[in-house]
């Protein structure tokens, strides 16, 4: 089945600082999302985002689907973006399922 | 206004047991999953109903039925609970095609 690795695992921040989460996948993908899930549990959807690129307030998304990654960039960090960053894949035949990474665990320090 | 719903958000019971997660979603959308959280926090596939239809079953022990009454529902019956069976699970749904959204979870454990 298809990989997904994210990096990094783990990243500290100070608030206020930018950062960079990158996610490649092994095939072709019909689907890539990016998710938060904070400290309470709750998935949060990011992003929808098999190609090109999204913005939405501080965060922003790039996925180069012929080059198998995307990249998530956080703006401005701030205490409430901490929490577990994933991206995820559905790839054709997979019948809509989606394959998780292992996340990077983000924490914004004030 | 919930789009996906879980019932219960927390389930403490024996080993042996057997227990019933509930999801309702009403966004509409025909292809309804669920997903188990390890304690690691890795989310997996664990079955999917399109049109009320067993899609993907992934190598799940049988002891895991999940039941769609329709569309908008998806239930998870899992008999003789065992210590490895504590986790969160997360129940989603999508358009056939498309953006799956999360419910709030349901955290199992196992005593």
């Amino acid at each position: 089945g298809i990989q997904v690795e994210q990096s990094p695992p783990d990243l500290i921040l100070q608030e206020g600082a930018n950062s960079t989460l990158r996610c490649n996948f092994s095939d072709s993908v019909n689907n890539l999302q990016w998710f938060h899930q904070n400290p309470w549990g709750q998935l949060i959807n990011l992003f929808y985002i098999p190609s090109g690129t999204k913005q939405n307030g501080r965060l922003s998304a790039t996925t180069v689907a012929t080059e198998r990654y995307s990249l998530l960039y956080i703006s401005s960090s701030q205490t409430t973006d901490s929490g577990v960053y994933f991206c995820a894949v559905e790839s054709g035949g997979s019948n809509y399922k989606l394959t998780f990474g292992k996340g990077t665990l983000l924490t914004v320090n004030p | 206004d919930t789009a996906v719903s879980q019932t219960p958000k927390y389930l403490v019971t024996q080993m042996g047991n057997d227990k019933s997660i509930k999801c309702e979603q009403n966004l509409g959308h025909d292809t309804m999953y669920w997903y188990k959280q390890d304690s690691k926090k890795f989310l997996k596939i664990m079955f999917s109903y399109n049109n009320k239809e067993l899609i993907i079953n992934e190598t799940v022990p049988n002891r895991f039925s999940p039941k769609s009454p329709d569309k908008a529902h998806l239930n998870l019956h899992i008999n003789s609970l065992e210590l490895g069976d504590s986790a969160v699970y997360f129940c989603a749904s999508s358009p056939s095609w498309g953006e799956q959204f999360f419910g709030p979870g349901t955290r199992l454990t196992v005593l």
